[in-house]
């Protein structure tokens, strides 16, 4: 699976847009991106994943570059609650079969400030 | 459905003890998944099911470590003759086959061992 760079942390005012970067410059075709997040003492949660298209949904946008070798993770208007470590995550699409684990790295800490 | 369930959430055992944690997945995801995750790193595989089969383990996994997920639905983890280097959440996951080949997984709140 592809490897993911990502700063480690990052601030936001609340109620401003939250733009996260991450670098899959070895990302192959058939390549998903997900986004997950991890409130501190919380179980990691699901945002969003993409393929090749741009994708939104009440979380967050996704925004993938044209030759697929980074993304950016939007969080429109950040609210407190948003303060976490944000995991970027590239994963090989499969059908059957084993070899389904994602390989997460350290995120980026993003604190939200009132 | 409540979504993933742990239990316990916290466990306080002695080296050298045995310890077991349960995972209670969505109840019509047929994958499991079992990550560890120490502090200030992100979660590492431990071992994945497809229904009642253990499709694949970690090398994390030692032989102390052991998963089953008997009927295809909850899970256990045994940790047997725990060392302080056991010291982690212990996360679980569960996700259901996409025709997409998209791999969600939905994750526990988690168990975290304190080995002393």
């Amino acid at each position: 699976d592809a490897k993911t760079t990502q700063p480690t942390s990052m601030d936001c005012a609340e109620g401003r847009a939250a733009n996260l970067p991450c670098n899959h410059s070895t990302i192959s075709g058939n390549e998903y991106v997900y986004w997950y997040r991890q409130i501190h003492s919380q179980g990691p949660q699901y945002i969003i994943h993409g393929l090749k298209n741009n994708e939104t949904n009440e979380m967050a946008s996704l925004i993938i570059t044209e030759d697929r070798k980074s993304s950016t993770l939007i969080l429109p208007h950040a609210t407190l609650r948003d303060t976490a470590v944000y995991y970027c995550i590239v994963r090989v699409a499969s059908y059957a079969g084993n070899n389904r684990k994602l390989i997460w790295g350290l995120g980026t800490s993003l604190a939200v400030n009132p | 459905d409540t979504g993933v369930s742990q239990d316990p959430r916290h466990k306080i055992t002695k080296r050298g003890q045995n310890v077991t944690f349960r995972c209670d997945p969505i109840s019509e995801h047929n994958r499991l998944y079992w990550y560890r995750q120490t502090l200030g790193q992100g979660p590492e595989f431990l071992t994945y099911f497809q229904n009642e089969a253990q499709l694949e383990k970690s090398r994390l996994l030692s032989d102390r470590f052991s998963a089953e997920r008997p009927k295809g639905s909850f899970s256990t983890l045994e940790i047997q003759r725990t060392e302080q280097g056991d010291s982690a959440m212990y996360l679980c996951a569960s996700s259901l086959t996409s025709p997409t080949g998209a791999n969600v997984l939905t994750f526990g709140a988690g168990s975290r061992l304190t080995v002393l």
